[in-house]
């Protein structure tokens, strides 16, 4: 139930194309959603971040799309560029007290085709 | 505004030896939390501090501890080190006292153990 499970493991994307990578959760005490983004020899950093009660959040060509009946939230890279290549995390974060802990989706390595 | 940083970035052990990886957060921030990343395994939870007080565990065995100063820096140490303890180790910090705020993340340290 603590689980985030994350699709598709890789992905190849040509520029100019959309990028959308999937997450699904049990636990519907989960309180916050966020992604991070990795390159390689660096630590993951925050992309962007969605709450249960809303449905879709937007932040220049990146988009949350979150299905809370579903338990399922993914995100949108639209006009991807080759500088999106890196490795996408999802996350959740158990609710029920003041933490910073989340739990990570197993990441997706997307590759941007010039 | 200096980011996280980590030390050492990289080091080598052999199984049974002990090391001790330090993070010192970002100015302000008063929480840290540490994560192991494995190929395998993906990013997993190690346990998170907030002012000098451990706020919460992940499910790794006593061998792994923790600890955090009152300037908010904060060690990690693993024992009886086994090879199966090999990953990059994040450390992650927050000004967020409730939780569910942005995660900055270091580069992390770079453990093998042979």
């Amino acid at each position: 139930q603590q689980q985030v499970k994350q699709s598709p493991q890789s992905l190849i994307v040509q520029k100019g194309g959309i990028s959308i990578i999937n997450c699904a959760y049990e636990n519907t005490a989960f309180d916050y959603f966020p992604w991070y983004q990795q390159f390689p020899g660096k630590g993951p950093a925050l992309l962007i971040a969605i709450r249960p009660d809303v449905s879709e959040k937007k932040e220049g060509r990146f988009t949350i799309s979150f299905n809370k009946s579903a338990k399922q939230f993914s995100l949108h890279i639209m006009d991807s560029q080759p500088g999106d290549s890196a490795t996408y995390f999802c996350a959740a974060r158990p609710g029920g007290g003041a933490t910073n802990k989340l739990i990570f989706g197993t990441g997706t390595l997307l590759a941007v085709q010039p | 505004k200096a980011g996280v940083t980590q030390t050492p970035r990289y080091l080598i052990k052999t199984r049974g030896q002990q090391v001790t990886l330090s993070c010192s957060p970002i100015s302000g921030h008063r929480s840290v939390s540490w994560y192991q990343q494995t190929p395998g395994q993906g990013l997993q939870f190690l346990f998170e501090y907030f002012s000098e007080t451990q706020r919460n565990k992940g499910n790794f065995p006593g061998r792994f501890s923790g600890r955090q100063f009152s300037n908010s820096r904060s060690e990690m140490n693993v024992s009886t080190l086994e090879l199966g303890d090999s990953a990059l180790y994040l450390c992650a910090s927050s000004s967020g006292t409730s939780g569910a705020g942005e995660l900055f993340f270091g580069e992390g340290s770079r453990l093998t153990v042979l």
